[in-house]
């Protein structure tokens, strides 16, 4: 069965430094998503990602946050200079299309620790 | 915003009880989901609900979208120790993004 998948599933960093988590969405999949998950939270929507660009963006999305998709495969978030508070579980999701029957599907996640 | 409330936000029950938990919010939503998540793991789907009073099943779970398009409930029953997790609530209005509640840790003890 496809599944999106994510790499590394543990990025440790020095606060201050970029990091760029990879995220590799099911093949057909047109409609892509970024997640965060502090430790024992709820999941926060940070960004959605359509035909190139960003849809929709939460307010935890600030300028130190970019998303790409370079090339047909892979979808990254880089976070520019990485504080403490960055520290939390990153999940990459995907979806088929906009029909409301299309759910999003998750990736395994990668756990970021800032220190 | 669109806020959801769900509760309780930890459950401790003996293997083979019923259990139940809910979701509530100001706003409405389209598509009401249900995802449980296993330590260390990404979110996985349970149920998904996309019409207002429509009650759905999965083995043994049970989901129903509320009326009002404003809550959802997720029951589970007979739980077996594979139930333990945590479990999210999560609606989505129209085409945007979807929105988590904060979660039911869900404890089953043998």
């Amino acid at each position: 069965e496809p599944e999106v998948t994510q790499t590394p599933s543990h990025q440790v960093t020095q606060m201050g430094q970029e990091v760029i988590l990879r995220c590799v969405p099911i093949s057909n999949h047109l409609y892509f998503y970024w997640y965060r998950q502090i430790l024992g939270q709820k999941v926060e929507f940070l960004v959605s990602f359509y035909n190139n660009e960003i849809s929709e963006k939460s307010e935890i999305f600030d300028d130190q946050f970019s998303v790409e998709r370079p090339d047909g495969s892979n979808f990254t978030l880089k976070i520019r200079s990485t504080k403490l508070e960055d520290s939390a579980m990153y999940f990459c999701a995907s979806r088929r299309g906009p029909d409301p029957l299309d759910t999003q599907y998750f990736g395994p996640g990668t756990r970021l620790t800032v220190l | 915003g669109q806020q959801l409330n769900q509760s309780p936000q930890s459950m401790f029950i003996q293997e083979g009880e019923d259990v139940s938990m809910n979701c509530t919010s100001s706003s409405i939503f389209n598509t009401w989901l249900w995802y449980k998540q296993d330590p260390g793991e990404g979110p996985v789907l349970l149920i998904a609900l996309y019409k207002a009073g429509e009650l759905t099943s999965n083995g043994r779970l049970t989901a129903q979208f509320g009326i009002t398009r404003k809550d959802s409930f997720l029951n589970i029953s007979a739980s077996i120790p594979s139930d333990v997790g945590i479990y999210f609530c999560a609606g989505r209005y129209n085409n945007n993004d979807m929105r988590f509640g904060a979660g039911t840790r869900l404890t089953v003890k043998p």
